[in-house]
């Protein structure tokens, strides 16, 4: 069964206090692997795809890497307005997409 | 760009009562997407449209209708609404070439059935 997982539910750091947030998954034949920040009241609003093993992709603080079964989203000197519920997915064939529940992020200034 | 909006931002609806979510994307996008959000369970997929003139079942279509009106518009309809049908509804669209397909989300339709 295609499955997502994120950990932790819930991380409350200090303020330019580094950490990462884990996406493992189990999908058969992965198209790619996605990363979005939710603020809110707000839809999700895209970060990264990922597609192949060892791919890294950085924007600002963020910066998402990808292995065989995980992704993680390290969060470098992370601010206030950093602070949101970030959204794994993956994508398998058939354009069928799955979502894990997200990791809610609080940076405290 | 407005990229992908959503009507109506709210609503209430009474068990067994019927309504239609609209969406639409300036993107120019092929495919486009229903999601329903719940605590708890993450986005899960109710159905898609791979392009104009298709649509295909995701994880929870149950209860659910869906028409690509065009390539634009994309609606989705309770035909008789449960309470188990309360959440947030999200649209998202993508394009369809290449492998991987970056999706873009609207802001959302916070459904609530009593």
């Amino acid at each position: 069964e295609d499955q997502v997982t994120q950990s932790p539910e819930a991380l409350r750091l200090q303020e330019g206090e580094s950490s990462s947030l884990n996406c493992s998954y189990t999908v058969s034949g992965l198209r790619g692997l996605f990363w979005y920040r939710q603020d809110p009241g707000k839809g999700p609003e895209f970060l990264f795809t990922l597609y192949s093993a060892g791919e890294e992709k950085e924007k600002e603080r963020l910066k998402a890497t990808l292995t065989k079964k995980e992704s993680f989203l390290h969060i470098t000197a992370p601010k206030p307005e950093d602070s949101a519920t970030y959204l794994c997915a993956v994508q398998a064939p058939g354009n069928q997409f799955y979502f894990g529940t997200g990791t809610s992020l609080t940076v405290i200034p | 760009n407005a990229g992908v909006t959503q009507t109506p931002k709210f609503q209430v609806l009474k068990t067994g009562q019927s309504m239609t979510l609209q969406c639409a994307q300036d993107m120019n996008h092929n495919s486009m997407y229903w999601y329903r959000q719940d605590p708890g369970m993450g986005l899960r997929l109710i159905y898609y449209s791979a392009s104009e003139g298709t649509t295909d079942k995701g994880e929870v279509p149950n209860g659910y209708n869906v028409s690509r009106l065009n390539k634009r518009e994309f609606s989705l309809r309770l035909e008789s609404a449960a309470p188990s049908q309360t959440s947030v509804y999200f649209c998202a669209s993508s394009t369809s070439s290449g492998s991987y397909y970056e999706q873009y989300f609207g802001p959302g339709t916070r459904l609530t059935v009593t």
